[in-house]
């Protein structure tokens, strides 16, 4: 079935430091989402792709869709405390199927 | 706006005992409804979902099952749990256009600890 790989699983970055996460999906995906799941608490969607090539931009951070809709990345300029958690990317599996990456797990060291 | 309601927040249960969550979601009618487990520091494991009343679809064949017996009610039960079945419960609502998934929305979650 379709997997959808996400790395790297930690990061340590200080703050003020930049990330990225990496998403690849064995398929073409018709659109990706990314989430936030604060410790503790539950994923909160960020934003959507369904473009090839498509980016966008949320202040600070910045959202690519690949130009074969296969991989996607979450870049975050000037890591602050507050992005502290796991950054989830999902994909649309047959049917209705929301497949989850593994998450990466971001810590902020101020 | 849609609201999903989800509960019991933690639960402790011994291996054997059988397990009922219910998720019940507000705002909105015919969802799609998921269920996904999140093991300790892990990703999030689909279980099962569903389209429609009486319409589940199983991804992992486990210890597991669930129902949907009203159009806004997603059950998730199981009749004798195992040690391997403790981790972190969510139900979700996907919103569609067409066939296409949008943004899920995700109840706060049952943290099941099975001793």
């Amino acid at each position: 079935g379709q997997q959808v790989m996400q790395i790297p699983q930690y990061q340590h970055v200080q703050e003020g430091e930049d990330f990225t996460t990496y998403c690849n999906s064995s398929t073409t995906l018709s659109n990706i989402q990314w989430y936030k799941q604060r410790p503790g608490g539950h994923p909160v969607f960020l934003i959507q792709l369904v473009k090839s090539g498509e980016v966008k931009k949320q202040k600070r951070l910045t959202f690519q869709f690949g130009e074969a809709k296969k991989n996607s990345s979450l870049h975050i300029t000037a890591t602050q405390t507050t992005d502290v958690g796991t950054y989830f990317c999902a994909g649309q599996g047959g049917g209705f199927k929301t497949i989850f990456g593994a998450g990466t797990r971001l810590f902020v060291k101020a | 706006s849609q609201t999903i309601h989800q509960w019991p927040a933690t639960l402790v249960q011994p291996v054997g005992s059988p397990l009922s969550l219910e998720c019940t979601v507000e705002g909105t009618s015919n969802p799609n409804l998921y269920w996904y487990r999140q093991a300790a520091g892990r990703g999030l494991q689909l279980l099962f979902y569903s389209v429609g009343i009486g319409q589940i679809s199983s991804e992992v064949p486990q210890n597991l099952s669930a129902s949907r017996p009203q159009d806004r009610q997603f059950i998730l039960s199981s009749k004798k749990l195992l040690l391997s079945d403790s981790g972190f419960y969510l139900c979700a609502w996907v919103g569609t256009i067409g066939i296409m998934n949008t943004e899920a929305f995700f109840g706060q979650g049952t943290r099941l600890t099975v001793v």
